[in-house]
């Protein structure tokens, strides 16, 4: 059974520029939440999706935004990138809401 | 707000020896969950333990075990026969069990482990 896919790995953007990090669950797993991880402040939750729903959202300014879709497939989306957005994103999914969460491989994302 | 405190920022072992990893956090909720992940070099956080607070038993996992202390708070990671390959940082993590309530994780800031040969 393949694992919590995400794409792309890496990414290297300008300040000011969006950028949009994909992540695939396992399969059958209807919830997705994504965590930033960065030096300074560690592991932040962002948001969490359930059945195309975003059902919780952490401290994060507007710029953050997520979606997922009917396939539970989830994207999220930063814009007007900032220096401090510099981060590994981690996706997770799990199989209903409240299920435990299996990890991907992160999008380890620089901004210059 | 649910707080997670990882007071180690780094640790070291023997190989084949045995290792605590200490673990606090700070709830008003009765019900909820523990666990413990692992991240090594190649980023990917893995799973390697949890505990459900209602349990009065210690979850044990082959070579990982925990204690778990619910009055006091506390959630410690035992790994015995240390490997090579336990080598990683350690997160220790805390969820809601209520239906209503957040599904996401709180982690602590983790505890860099290394086995030495």
């Amino acid at each position: 059974k393949a694992g919590v896919t995400q794409t792309p790995r890496y990414l290297i953007k300008t300040r000011g520029q969006q950028v949009t990090l994909s992540c695939s669950p396992i399969s059958g797993h209807r919830s997705v939440s994504w965590y930033q991880q960065t030096p300074g402040q560690g592991l932040q939750f962002l948001f969490e999706y359930f059945s195309e729903t975003q059902r919780n959202k952490g401290n994060f300014p507007g710029r953050f935004s997520g979606r997922q879709f009917s396939n539970s497939r989830s994207e999220m989306n930063v814009s007007t990138l900032e220096l401090g957005d510099s981060a590994l994103y981690l996706c997770a999914s799990a199989r209903r809401w409240g299920d435990e969460q299996y990890f991907g491989p992160g999008t380890r994302l620089t901004v210059t | 707000a649910q707080t997670v405190t990882q007071s180690q920022p780094e640790m070291s072992v023997q190989e084949a020896e045995t290792v605590t990893l200490s673990c606090t956090y700070d709830t008003s909720e009765s019900d909820y969950y523990l666990f413990w992940y692992k991240q090594p070099p190649s980023r990917q956080m893995i799973l390697v333990i949890r505990q459900e607070a209602y349990k009065q038993q210690n979850a044990t996992e082959n070579r990982f075990s925990v204690n778990f202390q619910k009055a006091a708070k506390s959630f410690s990671l035992k790994i015995s026969d240390s490997q090579l390959g336990d080598a990683a940082m350690y997160f220790c993590a805390y969820r809601s069990q209520l239906q209503t309530g957040a599904n996401n994780l709180f982690f602590g800031t983790g505890t860099r482990l290394t086995v030495i040969p």
